[in-house]
């Protein structure tokens, strides 16, 4: 079975553009959430969707969206693009409770210049 | 709001020496508490979890945890290191069912 996949692995971007970041989940999982890391720091949580649904959302302003299609598969964006936007980005698919079995996928690194 | 503190940031440790990474945290609810490993250049990989039931919790690659409530610790242990054990190590709390609270990670180099 495939694990949760995600793509680009690796982009470049400038400042003030948008990006789309996208990811598929682990057959059978419903859920999917977005994690950033950055360099030197532990993953910090952005949002966590559920049967297509918003369920949780971190600390990060409204140039981060995402959203859930039916087939469970995800798409993060970022839409006028800091130099502080540039990271780890993770997601991670999960049943309906992430403390049952929640796996990550290798990320997509972004490097805005 | 839960928060995680790994109290050391870098461990460096010789092969088939016993190594531990301490993590505290806090909340003030009932929390969840995992160990991850990431090698570099990718995700996350799950180590070992605490949920419930015994406090000491064996893991993959002859990891194991104790969970101490009265401290409030979640200190992650290996008897003897190996090479392949040189990564970033993350502690992470959980209070509900949809988000994990990272601590900032412990770098481990094993040296020969």
């Amino acid at each position: 079975d495939a694990g949760v996949t995600q793509s680009p692995t690796h982009l470049i971007k400038t400042r003030g553009q948008h990006v789309t970041l996208r990811c598929s989940p682990i057959s059978g999982h419903k859920s999917v959430s977005w994690y950033q890391q950055v360099l030197g720091q532990g993953p910090q949580f952005i949002f966590q969707y559920y049967e297509k649904e918003e369920r949780g959302r971190g600390n990060f302003p409204d140039r981060f969206s995402a959203r859930q299609f039916p087939n469970y598969s995800s798409e993060l964006n970022v839409n006028a693009l800091l130099l502080g936007d540039s990271a780890l980005y993770l997601c991670a698919s999960s049943g309906r409770s992430i403390n049952y079995g929640y796996t990550f996928g290798s990320g997509t690194r972004l490097t805005v210049v | 709001a839960q928060s995680v503190t790994q109290l050391d940031s870098q461990v460096p440790v010789f092969e088939e020496a016993p190594v531990e990474l301490r993590c505290n945290y806090s909340s003030s609810v009932s929390v969840y508490l995992f160990w991850y490993v990431q090698y570099p250049n990718q995700g996350l990989q799950l180590l070992l979890k605490y949920l419930s039931g015994s406090t000491l919790v064996k893991g993959i690659n002859g990891f194991e945890a104790e969970f101490n409530k009265s401290q409030t610790s979640f200190h992650l242990r290996k008897p003897s290191v190996h090479i392949s054990d040189t990564a970033e190590y993350f502690c992470a709390v959980s209070d509900n069912d949809y988000k994990l609270s990272f601590g900032a990670g412990t770098t481990v180099t094993v040296r020969a």
